[in-house]
């Protein structure tokens, strides 16, 4: 059974880092598209960005210029840095496996809240 | 970016009745391969959310039958034959064409 483990420094002041670690227990690492994905509280669903099978990373356009993506598969693990946080990012982020047979989120995290006050 | 649409934003349905949710994309979600990479998700109160459908249609593993999904092109819904107390939730649809996209989300309430 995939199961994916994440967690994270918290809470933050505006200008600071995010910093979130998903870990992949029980299934492969390599072959998947592995995302970070948001949701601000009582809203919806905002994908953040991935790394695919072939080590590319993708961005939303909309925080690109904040946001940095890495993966470790020695270790099965995945990370998101968002810099230069303000009280807009506080959200609850999902890490999630991207699996490209059914182009779905076949599995997340349990979610992390993160929350950005001075 | 493709804009997802869901109508209703909220559904309030007595048990044992079915479900109806619409999602619309801003465009085709037909990829140059011929996929249509539609997806349906379920978050309960206080969890993350859950595939229920893929591919517009096909249902992941352990989904009750009772949940279908229909569409082409732009146009999408999600049934639910049935509706179960445990069915109490958001329901999602999401596009899988880069950067990936929502629906706003529609909120299922038993009556």
């Amino acid at each position: 059974q995939v199961q994916l483990q994440q967690w994270g420094a918290g809470p933050l002041k505006p200008s600071e880092t995010l910093s979130l670690t998903c870990a992949v227990y029980g299934g492969s690492f390599s072959g998947y598209y592995w995302s970070w994905i948001r949701q601000p509280p009582g809203k919806g669903l905002e994908w953040i960005g991935e790394i695919t099978p072939s080590g590319n990373i993708n961005y939303n356009p909309s925080l690109k210029s904040r946001v940095t993506i890495s993966g470790d598969t020695s270790k099965n693990q995945f990370s998101l840095d968002m810099m230069s946080v303000t009280a807009a990012d506080t959200a609850v982020y999902y890490c999630a496996r991207g699996n490209g047979w059914f182009g779905a989120f076949d599995y997340w995290g349990q979610g992390t809240l993160v929350t950005v006050s001075s | 970016d493709i804009v997802m649409t869901q109508t209703p934003l909220s559904s309030p349905v007595t048990p044992g009745q079915p479900a109806s949710i619409s999602c619309r994309s801003s465009q085709s979600l037909v990829d140059s391969g011929g996929n249509t990479y539609l997806s349906w998700l379920q978050q309960r109160p206080g969890q993350p959310p859950r595939l229920l459908i893929s591919k517009i249609s096909d249902r992941f593993s352990g989904v009750p039958d009772r949940f279908s999904g229909s569409g082409a092109g732009t146009d999408f819904t999600l049934k639910i034959s049935r509706v179960e107390a445990e069915d109490v939730g958001v329901y999602y649809c999401m596009q899988a064409q880069l950067p990936y996209t929502f629906g706003q989300g529609t909120k299922l309430e038993i009556k």
